[in-house]
């Protein structure tokens, strides 16, 4: 998991409500991405930052948003427009766009 | 279309055993293909990453090796433990835009 921390583990919402999952890095990485995981598929991206107070949407963005105020932090925030919320969210950062990807230990998100 | 399709979804092997996992892919411009290992419940690690004009690429029991002109990559584990039992990811990563491509993966149990 390296420098990359993500919490909680484990993340309990009732429907409607909004989440924020952490994701912080010591890295000294300028990208970072978040990730969702569902079973039997591949990771689709939801959001990407290249730098410090930028970022790009993903795949599956809809329903998802972030912040890059700190070059350490993005956090992700699952809003009650998510239809399908629930699911395994992994954080990732690299060094520059394109270069190898590390990941956090990722957050389990149950939504009932 | 690009697209990142391993096989088999799921294989059961005794400890000591060796296997092949498979990775076949539809992209292009191709960079770069990469192997993970995912625990359960834990974030992706890197195994081998391997560029166009590379054949095979070895990190201990793991083998990886590609074939650019079939796009078929493989992943060769020796001599099977218990602690390889995980999920093995192939990923892709498109030339132009730095875009990844993520297989489903292969789920592999190493049974004692």
């Amino acid at each position: 998991d390296g420098g990359i921390t993500q919490s909680p583990k484990y993340l309990f919402r009732k429907e409607g409500q909004n989440v924020t999952l952490s994701c912080e890095q010591n890295l000294n990485h300028d990208a970072m991405y978040w990730y969702r995981q569902d079973p039997g598929q591949g990771l689709r991206l939801i959001y990407y930052s290249q730098i410090v107070n930028d970022f790009q949407k993903g795949d599956i963005a809809e329903g998802y948003s972030v912040s890059r105020e700190k070059k350490e932090s993005f956090p992700l925030t699952v809003t009650s427009a998510q239809k399908n919320p629930t699911a395994f969210y992994l954080c990732a950062s690299s060094i520059r766009t394109g270069d190898e990807q590390y990941f956090g230990p990722g957050t389990r998100l149950t939504v009932t | 279309k690009n697209q990142v399709e391993q096989s088999p979804q799921s294989l059961i092997i005794l400890e000591g055993k060796n296997c092949t996992l498979q990775c076949n892919y539809t992209v292009s411009p191709f960079s770069n293909l990469r192997w993970y290992k995912q625990d359960t419940g834990r974030g992706p690690v890197s195994l081998t990453i391997m560029t166009f004009s590379e054949n095979t690429k070895s990190n201990g029991r793991y083998t990886a090796t590609l074939d650019a002109d079939t796009k078929q990559s493989s992943l060769h584990i020796t001599a099977s433990q218990l602690s390889d039992s995980a999920s093995y990811i192939c990923v892709v990563r498109v030339d132009s835009n730095y875009q990844l491509i993520w297989g489903a993966g292969t789920k592999l149990i190493i049974k004692p």
